[in-house]
């Protein structure tokens, strides 16, 4: 089973909808994050959460909200989808070793189409 | 100017070829480089790590040069299945310690 999943693994939405986005892991990582990735873009950080407490904004918050439901789960929630937030969306974890390595782990990724 | 830039490529190398992307960085407090792999479609995995005085994985070597803020990449005897994007990610220093990815440099290894 993989450590860290995604659902759903795609989805087509239209403007205006509320979306949510779920991730779980079970790597027993505190740290837990949410990025998405455009062409030409690269990834970029949405939210990051360090441990159940402690959520934090990312590069780009804005039209983005997230839950940290359990140390295993952390959720992304768009509150009304709009067209550009149509994009590639990973959750990943990390651990940081001593040392800090904070190597990442993504999951598969949500293929997310607002029309 | 973008944190961490890199060139997007494509890179189009024969198979046996020997291959090098360079990422730069504007931070000079960044801690930690890596280089991550994502294949088609598919999520970003760890690679290598970035070391200061440079280190090998088999075919792949990841040097540091903080003096001129650019991590590097070499792929020597290059494979079909070493085609891929290759993104670099820097982190800063602080406790945030915030990843920055680059967009990444696609290589298409040709038979």
């Amino acid at each position: 089973d993989a450590d860290v999943t995604q659902t759903p693994r795609n989805r087509i939405t239209k403007t205006g909808k509320r979306i949510m986005l779920e991730c779980s892991q079970t790597k027993g990582h505190d740290r837990m994050y949410w990025y998405r990735q455009d062409p030409g873009l690269g990834l970029r950080l949405i939210y990051y959460s360090f441990d159940v407490k402690d959520i934090n904004k990312g590069e780009i918050s804005d039209g983005y909200s997230v839950s940290r439901q359990a140390q295993a789960k952390f959720s992304l929630s768009l509150e009304s989808a709009i067209p550009n937030q149509t994009a590639l969306y990973f959750c990943a974890t990390s651990d940081l070793w001593p040392g800090g390595k904070d190597t990442q782990y993504f999951g598969p990724g949500t293929r997310l189409t607002v029309l | 100017r973008k944190e961490v830039e890199q060139d997007p490529g494509p890179f189009n190398v024969p198979e046996g070829a020997t291959v090098a992307f360079n990422c730069t960085y504007s931070n000079s407090a960044s801690q930690s480089f890596f280089w991550y792999r994502q294949d088609c479609r598919k999520e970003p995995k760890l690679l290598m790590s970035v070391y200061s005085s440079g280190n090998e994985d088999g075919r792949f070597t990841a040097q540091l040069n903080r003096a001129s803020q650019y991590i590097s990449l070499l792929i020597r005897d290059s494979k079909l299945s070493d085609s891929a994007t290759y993104l670099c990610v820097v982190i800063s220093s602080g406790s945030a310690r915030q990843l920055t990815f680059g967009s990444g440099t696609q290589l298409t290894v040709l038979p």
